[in-house]
C-alpha cells in the first residue's frame, strides 16, 4: 500500500519568513495530492491541492510543487503570518485504491 | 447549513461502556470516512463507505462497528471502550470514489475521553 512520509514534524519560523514542508510517497499510481491545515481544536481543511499532471500550483502566499519522478511534493508558504501557525497534513490519493494516505503532520509555529 | 456535522462534540465515559458517534453530510457526497486522531495528532483512516457499502476497513479492532443507513449518514459504535480509544474521531466525506480527486471535507470532530 501507499506510504507517505512528511518532514519536518515541527517547524518554527519568524513572521515574514518562508516555510517549506516536504512529503514523499511510495506508490507511483497516486495521482492527487492535497494539503490540509488544522488549527488548534479545529477540523482539517483543504488549503491547496495538485494533480499528477501538474508540476506547480499557486494560491496567493501558498504554493505546492510536485516531482512525479522523485515521488515527492512540497508545500511552500511565503511571508508567513502568526495565523499560519497550525498542523499541516499532506496526503496522496490513489484512484485505483480509492483511498487517501495522510502524512504524520507538521506543526508550524510562526513567531511574531 | 453545516456541510459535515457530528454528534456529540465531547464524550466522556468509563472503560467498558459502549458509545456511538453520529455523522451527517449534506454535500451530496457518495463517500464517507471515519478517522482517528490521537494525542500525537496523527490522522489515521479507520473506515470508508461508498454509497452505504464498506470499502475500507483498516485493521481496526472489531469493537468498532461502523454503520451507514444511507449515503448521507455514517455512524460509529464502539463496544467495551478502552483507555487507548481516547482520541478525537473525525468524520469526513468526499464527492465520489475513483473520481480522480479526493478532497475530504471533515466534520468538527468528537473528542472521546475514556476514564
Amino acid at each position: 500500500g501507499e506510504n507517505v512520509e512528511q518532514h519536518p514534524s515541527t517547524l518554527s519560523v519568524q513572521e515574514g519568513d518562508s516555510a517549506v514542508i516536504k512529503c514523499t510517497y511510495s506508490d507511483s499510481a497516486s495521482n492527487y495530492f492535497p494539503w490540509y491545515k488544522q488549527e488548534l481544536g479545529k477540523r482539517p481543511q483543504l488549503i491547496i491541492d495538485i494533480r499528477s499532471n501538474v508540476g506547480e500550483k499557486k494560491d496567493q502566499r501558498i504554493a505546492v510543487t510536485l516531482n512525479k519522478t522523485a515521488k515527492h511534493f512540497s508545500l511552500h508558504i511565503t511571508e508567513t503570518q502568526p495565523e499560519d501557525s497550525a498542523v499541516y497534513f499532506c496526503a496522496a490519493y490513489n484512484t485505483n485504491a480509492g483511498k487517501s494516505t495522510f502524512g504524520d503532520g507538521t506543526t508550524l509555529t510562526v513567531k511574531p | 447549513d453545516t456541510a459535515v456535522s457530528q454528534t456529540p462534540k465531547y464524550l466522556v465515559t468509563q472503560m467498558g461502556n459502549d458509545k456511538s458517534i453520529k455523522c451527517e453530510q449534506n454535500l451530496g457526497h457518495d463517500t464517507m470516512y471515519w478517522y482517528k486522531q490521537d494525542s500525537k495528532k496523527f490522522l489515521k483512516i479507520m473506515f470508508s463507505y461508498n454509497n452505504k457499502e464498506l470499502i475500507i476497513n483498516e485493521t481496526v479492532p472489531n469493537r468498532f462497528s461502523p454503520k451507514s443507513p444511507d449515503k448521507a449518514h455514517l455512524n460509529l459504535h464502539i463496544n467495551s471502550l478502552e483507555l487507548g480509544d481516547s482520541a478525537v474521531y473525525f468524520c469526513a466525506s468526499s464527492r465520489q470514489r475513483g473520481g480522480g480527486t479526493d478532497t475530504q471535507y471533515f466534520g468538527p470532530g468528537t473528542r472521546l475521553t475514556v476514564l
